[in-house]
């Protein structure tokens, strides 16, 4: 079955412009969880999905938000990006909220 | 929060080498998730162990709950090994994981 797919791969955003990304989980699953990984801080919670609704949501600020669609899908916005934003975003998906997490490949991105 | 520790941070072996990765962990867990991330940022889950003993092939996990700690193994090292190995913990009141720092496993031909 297909995996978790996250895109794009890559993308290089300049600061103040917003961003979004997009992920589709494993059919079937229906919790989509975020994360950002960046060197310093490493991997941190962002916010957590099902059914279209918002269920956890991490400690960042209001600039970063998310949604899921009825098919499961999720994306993921980032307004007004500053340069400490640039990470490898991942997202995971999960058939309960208490089962293992499946990750996709991760989408980088460089705010220059 | 849940504070989750992870040693060492850096381990460099010649291949066919055996090793050990610990998770130390400050509170009682609900889950116990290995990953292991290869060089382009692919996070592969290995094991879900919250108790007891798994293996896979080379690797195995042990996670003795009551005292705070699991353990991966990894048996006869492949450079395709390479990577880093996370562990991550979820308390039962958000089951959102919590991951560790991880350990940045190097192996050498």
């Amino acid at each position: 079955k297909a995996g978790v797919t996250q895109t794009p791969r890559y993308l290089i955003k300049t600061r103040g412009q917003q961003v979004t990304l997009s992920c589709s989980p494993i059919s079937g699953h229906r919790s989509v969880s975020w994360y950002q990984q960046t060197p310093g801080q490493g991997l941190q919670f962002l916010f957590e999905y099902f059914s279209e609704t918002q269920r956890n949501k991490g400690n960042f600020p209001g600039r970063f938000s998310g949604r899921q669609f009825s098919n499961s899908r999720s994306e993921m916005n980032v307004s007004t990006l500053e340069l400490g934003d640039s990470a490898l975003y991942l997202c995971a998906s999960s058939l309960a909220i208490d089962n293992g997490y499946t990750f996709g490949s991760g989408t980088r991105l460089t705010v220059v | 929060g849940i504070q989750v520790e992870q040693s060492p941070p850096d381990l460099i072996l010649q291949e066919g080498a055996n090793s050990t990765l610990r998770c130390n962990f400050s509170d009682s867990v609900n889950n116990l998730q290995w990953f292991h991330q290869n060089p382009w940022g692919q996070l592969i889950n290995l094991f879900y162990i919250p108790s007891g003993t798994k293996q896979n092939g080379r690797l195995s996990a042990t996670t003795v709950a009551t005292e705070r700690y699991s353990l991966l193994y990894i048996s006869s090292s492949q450079t395709t090994d390479s990577g880093v190995y996370f562990c991550a913990v979820d308390t039962g009141g958000s089951y959102i994981p919590t991951f560790g720092r991880g350990t940045s496993l190097i192996v050498h031909p």
